[in-house]
This record gives structure tokens, C-alpha cells and sequence, in this order.
């Protein structure tokens, strides 16, 4: 079975201020993929990161990282210095080698104020 | 380059009619993929196409649901005799040969 929780329903921030969004998953398979997407507003779901599970080097991208742990299960992804801009819906998915279909956590609504 | 388009944006019909969902992958992507977004099930996988074939159809919720691809590229989600649990947006995505998938800006169906 597969499952991606994302604790966090909700999360309020000043701009500027750090925030880690949680994603713990669970999967039988050795081999998988992990994603985060971010969907603003609009409606569109963006394309964030994917990670491999033999790969468990920690990814920064600008104001943004991943740390994925297997021991652990998680996936966490932080922003540094948030922007209003940030605001969103965050998604983390977990894909199984072998199975095409993403599998999706409830997301993590966050709303970055001024 | 162009992203995924679907069409229409936002499809308002009458319970008990059929509808028609469009979706144009990123040209050269060979796998296209449907999801269901709705306020109760969170982001649901419908069907995934590999060229024009279906090897996964496991999450098409019932048989007035069914999707076809024609010509390795477009693809079309089609709901018969709608129902008002079936409003919810339905969101288009396509990858590479099973690699990231890319998703479109969605349907929004609203079933009165």
C-alpha cells in the first residue's frame, strides 16, 4: 500500500520567516519517487522537485530545500525567508517503480502574510 | 514551450448529461495522465495512457467514466450521465516516457 501524509493542514507566516512543511509516506517498495508540487491560486499544479529513493542527498534550489531521510520516512521541504508570494497549496506524491500513478498527500495550505 | 492546455476551462451541465474533457499533452510526451481533485477526496489518479493504450484504468470510479487517446496525443475523459458527486475539477498531466508529470490548469466541472 501506499500512503503520503501531510500532517499540516494549515500554516500562517510572517514574510520572512522560515517554514518546513511535513510529508511522511509509507510504501513496501524499495525503489519509489517522491515529488512536491505547489499549486497557488490559479489552480495549476507546479512541478517542485522529484527524488529519487536510492538518492537521499539533500536538494537547495534558491529559498528552497528538501530533506529526505528513508530512515524516517519523510520528505520535509522548507522555505526560507517566505514571500507572500509562496502562498499555496503544497503537495507531496510518492510514485512506485513499476506504477505510474502519483499518489497524492491531502496538502499543506500556506499563507505567507505581509 | 507550450504546457498541457485542457478545455474547456470550467463546464457547468445538468445532472443526468454527458460531458466531454479535453486534454493536449506537452507535444513529444508520451504518457498522459488523469486526476480528480475534489474537496472530499483530496487529488485522486483516474487513468493513465501509454501512447493510445490504457495499461492503468484503476481509478476510474465507475463505467460512466471513460477516457480514449487517439493518435499518441490528445485525450478525451468523458462522464455520462453526470451526477453531482462528479463535480470537482479533473486535472490533465503528461511525462516523458514515466518520467515527471506535468499537469495542465484543469476542468472545473460543476454537475447542478
Amino acid at each position: 500500500a501506499q500512503k503520503v501524509t501531510q500532517a499540516q493542514t494549515e500554516i500562517s507566516v510572517v514574510e520572512k520567516e522560515d517554514v518546513t512543511l511535513d510529508c511522511v509516506y509509507e510504501t513496501r517498495d524499495t525503489t519509489y519517487y517522491l515529488f512536491w508540487y505547489k499549486q497557488p491560486p490559479s489552480g495549476e499544479l507546479v512541478f517542485l522537485i522529484r527524488r529519487n529513493s536510492f538518492d537521499e542527498q539533500n536538494e537547495i534550489s534558491g529559498r528552497y530545500s528538501w530533506n529526505f531521510q528513508k530512515s524516517t520516512s519523510s520528505f520535509n521541504f522548507t522555505i526560507t525567508a517566505s514571500q507572500v508570494v509562496d502562498s499555496a497549496v503544497y503537495f507531496c506524491a510518492l510514485r512506485n517503480t513499476g506504477f505510474q500513478k502519483l499518489v497524492f498527500g491531502t496538502g499543506t495550505r500556506l499563507l505567507v502574510s505581509p | 514551450g507550450a504546457g498541457v492546455s485542457q478545455s474547456p476551462s470550467n463546464k457547468v451541465t445538468e445532472k443526468g448529461k454527458d460531458v466531454e474533457l479535453r486534454c493536449d499533452p506537452i507535444s513529444g510526451h508520451t504518457a498522459l495522465y488523469w486526476y480528480r481533485q475534489s474537496l472530499g477526496q483530496g487529488l485522486e489518479f483516474l487513468i493513465y495512457f501509454q501512447g493510445n493504450s490504457a495499461p492503468d484504468k484503476s481509478g476510474l470510479p465507475s463505467d460512466r467514466f471513460s477516457a480514449e487517446r487517439t493518435g499518441g496525443s490528445v485525450s478525451t475523459l468523458t462522464i455520462q450521465r453526470t451526477q453531482q458527486e462528479d463535480s470537482a475539477v479533473y486535472l490533465c498531466a503528461s511525462s516523458y516516457q514515466g518520467e515527471t508529470q506535468y499537469f495542465g490548469p484543469g476542468t472545473r466541472l460543476l454537475v447542478l
